[in-house]
């Protein structure tokens, strides 16, 4: 069954400090993103990357970067942290170019900034 | 811009009831269109989706959208709804007609409520 896996389903951290959420898929997808999910806002877009070492920002890319150095993983990094950033963080995958091929989740990582 | 509301941020309908979740969007050309479902403490599973072809389209659990052009909505329904059906429920379009299904922009969410 497809999977993808986020590493911690919640992460408490300090304001400042630098903080990095991962995320691996085992089916071989090409893409990879990096949601956030806010109540009444939905989930909006951080980064997406559609290969190793290639990356793209979304809608709201300002304090957040991300690494792709293995196909299977994509790293989500908050330089520094903020409260701002309290949230719960979605990964996902998908085929590249193929229209029918669905966005697959993770379950979600919930980061709360103190 | 290319956008997607749902008007109604909660719903709560009684176990057997039909439902109606209404989607609008905002888009020039023919949009591809998803509603995806988040069941608590889960990460989102597509329902179905539509891309082009017949204006009603069939997905996993029951449930059906229809595409309706001249109003720009994709309304997710099911005929009987079940307690399991209580989650969290997102219509999406992909962001420039792209078929890369991954760039979607998401509505706002409309919690639904079973009552029993």
């Amino acid at each position: 069954d497809v999977k993808v896996t986020q590493s911690s389903r919640y992460l408490v951290k300090r304001t400042g400090e630098k903080v990095f959420l991962e995320c691996v898929q085992d089916m071989d997808h090409e893409n990879m993103f990096w949601y956030r999910q806010d109540p009444g806002l939905g989930l909006r877009l951080i980064y997406f990357s559609y290969d190793v070492k290639m990356k793209e920002k979304g809608d709201i890319p300002e304090g957040y970067s991300v690494s792709r150095e293995k196909k299977e993983r994509f790293s989500l990094i908050l330089e520094s942290a903020s409260t701002n950033q309290t949230s719960m963080y979605l990964c996902a995958s998908s085929l590249i170019g193929v229209s029918n091929s669905p966005l697959h989740f993770g379950n979600g990582t919930r980061l709360t900034v103190t | 811009a290319q956008s997607v509301t749902q008007p109604d941020i909660h719903i709560t309908v009684s176990e057997g009831a039909s439902l109606e979740l209404r989607c609008n969007y905002s888009y020039g050309a023919t949009p591809y269109l998803f509603w995806y479902v988040q069941s608590p403490g889960q990460g989102l599973q597509l329902l179905l989706k539509y891309f082009s072809g017949d204006t009603l389209v069939q997905g996993i659990k029951g449930f059906e959208a229809e595409f309706k052009r001249s109003q720009s909505s994709f309304n997710l329904r099911k005929p009987s709804v079940h307690w399991s059906d209580a989650a969290e429920y997102f219509c999406a379009v992909a962001r420039g007609g792209s078929s890369n299904t991954g760039k979607l922009i998401f509505g706002q969410g409309t919690t639904l409520q079973v009552k029993p």
